[in-house]
């Protein structure tokens, strides 16, 4: 079975600095990799997503992240975060057919100015 | 296309009370699946059906039943709720296929019981 670890409960940063938040996961055969984003009492948005090719993806909002198999790693990045970034990321593996989803337990990013 | 609709968005509700949580899609997709969220556990899927009358557990069916009668509904039902049923519900769908398609999340029901 699969299984999505996220390190990291609560991050801080300052506005206008680089963010890095990492994900790793566990899964037998090539991994379908998500990073969500939700803000207060809202439901879940994509940032992007990862199914093959090229290993760093773009998303939305100004996201990235890095696919590196020898890591079992797909850590989300943004060069320069803003205040409205601040708000619970969820990465997830989907697997196999059936379209199920693994989530980790979530970072929460605070954001100060 | 509205997308993957929940209701009620919030509900409160008494131990030993049964409630249905409802989840409609418009885009044909033939998976549907329920999570639940609760703090510092992320989500985690209840029940999910791969078509009209296939349904299936997840890691956390106890408490809850369902049924796919139509492509575009699945319904999650509480025969006695619980207070550890307290959680944030998210309904989402997708295409099923050769290979793992993209999933739709419904804005979510926020269910209190007392």
């Amino acid at each position: 079975a699969q299984s999505v670890t996220q390190p990291d409960i609560h991050i801080t940063v300052s506005e206008g600095a680089s963010l890095e938040l990492r994900c790793n996961y566990s899964y037998g055969a090539t991994p379908y990799l998500f990073w969500y984003v939700q803000s207060p009492g809202q439901g879940l948005q994509l940032l992007l997503k990862y199914f093959s090719g090229d290993t760093l993806v773009q998303g939305i909002k100004g996201f990235e992240a890095e696919f590196k198999r020898s890591q079992s790693s797909f850590n989300l990045r943004k060069p320069s975060v803003h205040w409205s970034d601040a708000a619970e990321y969820f990465c997830a593996v989907g697997a196999g057919t059936a379209s199920k989803l693994t989530f980790g337990t979530g970072t929460r990013l605070q954001v100060t100015l | 296309n509205a997308g993957v609709t929940q209701t009620p968005k919030f509900q409160v509700l008494k131990t030993g009370q049964s409630m249905t949580l409802q989840c409609a899609q418009d885009m044909n997709h033939e998976y549907m699946s329920w999570y639940r969220q609760d703090p510092g556990m992320g989500l985690r899927l209840i029940h999910y059906s791969v078509g009209a009358g296939i349904t299936d557990q997840g890691e956390v069916p106890n408490g809850y039943n369902v049924s796919r009668s139509t492509t575009e509904d699945f319904p999650l039902r509480l025969l006695s709720a619980a207070p550890s049923q307290t959680s944030v519900y998210f309904c989402a769908s997708g295409r099923t296929g050769d290979s793992y398609n993209e999933q739709f999340f419904g804005p979510g029901t926020r269910l209190t019981v007392l």
